[in-house]
């Protein structure tokens, strides 16, 4: 089974709309980490936002917003007010930490949501 | 600007030969990973680090080796390069290895293997 889920290969938007990104995340770990991040067409990864399992509320960064729904393991990103910037890829991750403390922490990655802002 | 370097931006080399990727990690991380972005397989990791010693592997071919010196920057080595080879290599950094630790990466080595 897949670990990280997004189910939207393409979104458009229009300009100065909020936009709401899908992730869902499989994990029997109760500690865990979620992220999104950007990747322009440029092919840089940026590193947007971050929710921990612990965490009680939803993570904002400026106009990033994670949705986070623990029980229906879902943490969607909603990006408003949309800006012709914001036209990339967009991917959710997971860190997964181990009961024993030991582990590696890398991030599993989604497939994408390539989200297009339409002027 | 994520604090993390890669180099060299680009590479174009021919099948059979073999690379060195390197990576600079930010100010402060121990820990660094490699990432490999292709087309087919999406972004998958390959190795950790975690200052100076080996961690964790991913989906790391044996044709594929990897360190981490003393001052904490790493280089990623692939020899007898195939086409399927192809790909953006990423390296990302983490100040530990918490898992609530934020991984920044770099811009990304993009292997072309002709």
């Amino acid at each position: 089974a897949q670990k990280i889920t997004q189910t939207q290969p393409g979104m458009f938007v229009q300009e100065k709309e909020a936009v709401t990104l899908d992730c869902t995340y499989d994990t029997s770990d109760p500690s865990y980490g979620l992220f999104w991040y950007k990747q322009p067409s440029s092919g840089e990864m940026i590193f947007l936002i971050y929710q921990g399992s612990y965490d009680q509320q939803n993570a904002t960064e400026g106009r990033y917003s994670l949705n986070f729904q623990k029980a229906r393991k879902s943490a969607n990103l909603v990006i408003s007010a949309s800006q012709l910037g914001d036209s990339a890829m967009y991917f959710c991750a997971m860190r997964e930490g181990l009961d024993s403390g030991a582990g590696s922490y890398q991030l599993t990655f989604g497939k994408g949501t390539k989200l297009s802002v339409i002027p | 600007d994520s604090g993390v370097t890669q180099t060299p931006k680009h590479l174009i080399t021919a099948t059979g030969q073999r690379v060195t990727l390197r990576c600079s990690p930010r100010s402060g991380d121990l820990s660094v990973y490699w990432y490999q972005q292709s087309l087919d397989q999406g972004l998958q990791f390959l190795i950790q680090y975690y200052n100076g010693e080996e961690r964790a592997k991913g989906n790391i071919l044996e044709r594929f080796s990897a360190q981490q010196f003393p001052d904490l920057h790493s280089e990623l080595n692939l020899s007898s390069l195939e086409l399927g080879d192809s790909a953006l290599y990423f390296c990302a950094s983490s100040v530990a290895l918490g898992v609530f630790d934020e991984q920044y990466f770099g811009p990304g080595t993009r292997l072309t293997v002709t």
